[in-house]
């Protein structure tokens, strides 16, 4: 298995435009999941998907932010418009399921830069 | 409020020394506790799944523990090598939450 995928790997934008982050989950994995990695407040949850909807969107930052999940084996993180504060590194991951018991599988991150 | 941390955020230790970062934890109230590493430029790998109901669990070179009444895991690394280099990231499962709370990770450098 390719693992999860995540594209592109690395964005530099200007201020005020549109970021779109993409992610391939793992084949038959039902749970998808967004998150921001930045120094200052670390690895943060922004939303997960289960079966392809959206379960809790509480750590998404404010309304610049949407995720959409298609099909079980897309989803797009975006932001609109970008600002500076929002260059952090973001990260999908998908699991089996979300029991206790299932771990997490990471992708290796969007370095997003928003100058 | 539910937290995890990680001290110290930076360690540093001559290679074939063993080695303990310590993770602690504000709720006993867990599903599991998960240890992940994460390497420059990459992302995270999981290390070893702790369940509530377990003390450790043993993965090679890697031991981890778990204490729930105390908040308290620790990653034991025996005989460290360079290639053990990157951040240690761990993150707790609390009852009620079906996310996962991340530490701020540990950055560990093994000399050669």
């Amino acid at each position: 298995d390719a693992g999860v995928i995540q594209s592109p790997r690395h964005e530099v934008t200007e201020m005020g435009q549109e970021v779109t982050l993409r992610c391939k989950p793992i084949s038959g994995h039902n749970s998808l999941f967004w998150y921001r990695q930045t120094m200052m407040r670390g690895l943060e949850l922004l939303i997960y998907f289960n079966n392809n909807v959206p379960i809790d969107d509480s750590g998404m930052p404010e309304d610049r932010f949407s995720a959409k999940m298609p099909n079980a084996s897309f989803s797009t993180l975006k932001i609109q418009p970008s600002e500076p504060r929002d260059s952090a590194v973001y990260f999908c991951a998908s699991s089996l399921g979300t029991s206790p018991t299932d771990t997490q599988y990471f992708g290796p991150g969007t370095r997003l830069t928003v100058l | 409020k539910q937290e995890v941390t990680q001290i110290p955020a930076a360690l540093s230790v001559p290679e074939g020394e063993n080695l303990v970062l310590n993770c602690s934890f504000t709720d006993s109230a867990i599903y599991n506790l998960q240890w992940f590493r994460q390497d420059p430029g990459k992302g995270l790998t999981s290390l070893l799944l702790i369940q509530s109901s377990q003390r450790e669990q043993t993965s090679g070179r890697l031991n981890a523990s778990l204490d729930k009444s105390s908040g308290r895991s620790t990653l034991y690394i025996a005989a460290s090598q360079p290639g053990d280099s990157a951040t240690y990231l761990c993150a707790v499962r609390f009852i009620g939450n079906e996310k996962l709370t991340f530490g701020t990770g540990t950055r560990l450098t093994i000399i050669p």
